[in-house]
C-alpha cells in the first residue's frame, strides 16, 4: 500500500505568518489522465472535516485564497499564507491513487 | 445545503456486530459514490469502505476486508456499515462522507462506536 508521511506532528506559528505542511508518498501519486490523486482536509473541533484541496493544486469550493496545494510525484504541500486564527486545526493528507486510499498521519497547527 | 448524518453508534460487545447508518440529504444521493472513514481516538483518519453509485461495486481498507459491509438504498439516501466480528480496535468515531472526482468532498459529523466488554 501506498505510505503518506507528514513529517510534522506539530507546527508552532504566530497569527499572519506563513506556513507550509508537507506530505510524502511512498510512490508518485501521479495518474495516467495526468492528474495526482492526492487531497487535503482540515480538521477543526466541533466542525465537520472539510475539504481544501484535491488534485494536489485545486481548491475546493468557498476555500480561502490563502490556502495553497503544490507539489508533484511523491511531495505535495499545503501551505497557509497570513494564518488567522481559525486556522489553528489538524491537517491530512489523503492519496486515492490505489486502493487502499491512505491518510497521513496529521499535522497538528498550534499556536506559538 | 448537503447533510451527512450518522446513526446507530454505542457501546457493542467484542465479536458481536453493529449497523451504522448515514442519511443523506440536499443532493442527488444516486449521483454520488460514497464512503465511510473511520478514527480512533486521539489517533489520524481510517479510510474503511467506499461504493460506487448503485452499489454494485464495493472496495474495502484491508483492516475490514470480510467482516464490514457497505451498501446503500438510493430511494431512501442512505448509505449503511453493517460491521461484524468487532474487534476493540474497530473503536472509532465513523464518518460517512461523499466522494466527488475521488476526494471527499462533504464529510458527517461522525457516530462513535466503542467495543469493549
Amino acid at each position: 500500500q501506498i505510505t503518506l508521511t507528514q513529517q510534522a506532528e506539530s507546527l508552532w506559528i504566530s497569527p499572519g505568518e506563513r506556513v507550509s505542511i508537507t506530505c510524502r508518498a511512498s510512490q508518485s501519486l501521479l495518474y495516467t489522465d495526468g492528474k495526482h490523486y492526492l487531497s487535503w482536509y482540515q480538521q477543526r473541533p466541533g466542525q465537520t472535516t472539510k475539504a481544501l484541496i484535491y488534485h494536489a493544486s485545486v481548491r475546493t469550493d468557498g476555500v480561502p485564497t490563502r490556502f495553497i496545494g503544490s507539489g508533484s510525484g511523491t511531495e505535495f504541500t499545503l501551505s497557509i499564507e497570513h494564518v488567522q486564527p481559525e486556522d489553528f486545526a489538524i491537517y491530512y493528507c489523503l492519496q486515492t491513487l490505489k486502493s487502499p486510499w491512505t491518510f497521513g498521519g496529521g499535522t497538528k497547527l498550534e499556536l506559538k | 445545503e448537503v447533510q451527512l448524518v450518522e446513526s446507530g453508534g454505542g457501546l457493542v460487545q467484542p465479536g458481536r456486530s453493529m449497523k451504522l447508518s448515514c442519511a443523506a440529504s440536499g443532493f442527488t444521493f444516486s449521483d454520488y459514490y460514497m464512503a465511510w472513514v473511520r478514527q480512533a481516538p486521539k489517533k489520524g483518519l481510517e479510510w474503511v469502505a467506499s461504493i460506487s453509485y448503485e452499489g454494485s461495486s464495493t472496495y474495502y481498507g484491508d483492516s475490514v476486508k470480510g467482516r464490514f459491509t457497505i451498501s446503500r438504498d438510493n430511494a431512501k439516501s442512505t448509505l449503511y456499515l453493517q460491521m461484524n466480528s468487532l474487534r476493540s480496535e474497530d473503536t472509532a468515531t465513523y464518518y460517512c462522507a461523499r466522494l466527488k472526482l475521488r476526494y471527499f468532498d462533504y464529510w458527517g459529523q461522525g457516530v462513535m462506536v466503542t467495543v469493549s466488554s
